[in-house]
């Protein structure tokens, strides 16, 4: 059983441009939360998706968002890239009722 | 009050001793508090989690103490082993979907 998968491992963009990164949640997991981990710093909660709708938000800006597919699948996008978007972001899925979140390896954004 | 807040900063404990890091909130609507372990260049991995309406629960070295009055829990691994180096980060959620708080963690460091 494939535990959650995150794609790519790495990657580097150019300030103000785009990025998408894409998370596939454990098997039997319906819901799909991304979190922001700068270098040094506890992860921050940016979204959570459930049945393909943000269900919650943390305190990021518009320039972040995101989808989830009917496969539960999801994508972190994020435009106008910042140098302070450099971070590593983790996606975690979590199964209906209990309340354990399961990360991925994380995608390390560095932002030039 | 959203705040989870997380000590010590960084732990050097001998092979074999006992590590202790604690955690304190403030939000009392939060009834799910879960421990992570996070190795360089991974994503946090769940370690051992404990709801308030009991105040220890252990798993095998690992053992979560909770304080509800105090709003305070804390992380104690016995015999701690090399293999322990990590960063621990201590996290709550509250009911509904479960967006996690994480406190700035804590590097561990077990000598030999």
């Amino acid at each position: 059983d494939a535990g959650v998968t995150q794609s790519p491992t790495h990657l580097i963009k150019t300030r103000g441009q785009q990025v998408t990164l894409r998370c596939s949640p454990k098997s039997g997991h319906d819901t799909v939360s991304w979190y922001q981990q700068a270098l040094g710093q506890g992860p921050q909660f940016i979204f959570q998706y459930y049945e393909e709708e943000e269900r919650q938000r943390g305190n990021f800006p518009d320039r972040f968002s995101g989808h989830q597919f009917p496969n539960y699948s999801s994508e972190l996008n994020v435009n106008a890239l910042l140098l302070g978007d450099s971070a590593l972001y983790l996606c975690a899925s979590s199964p209906v009722g209990p309340a354990e979140a399961f990360f991925g390896q994380g995608t390390r954004l560095t932002v030039v | 009050q959203q705040q989870v807040k997380q000590s010590p900063q960084s732990l050097i404990v001998q092979k074999g001793g006992i590590s202790i890091i604690n955690c304190a909130y403030e939000n009392t609507a939060f009834d799910y508090f879960p421990w992570y372990q996070q190795f360089p260049g991974k994503g946090p991995a769940l370690l051992i989690a404990i709801r308030p309406d009991v105040s220890e629960k252990k798993e095998g070295r690992f053992t979560i103490s909770f304080n509800k009055s105090a709003k305070q829990f804390s992380l104690h691994i016995m015999d701690s082993q090399p293999g322990d180096s990590a960063t621990y980060f201590c996290a709550a959620s509250a009911p509904g979907r479960r967006a996690l708080t994480f406190g700035s963690g804590t590097r561990l460091q077990v000598q030999p």
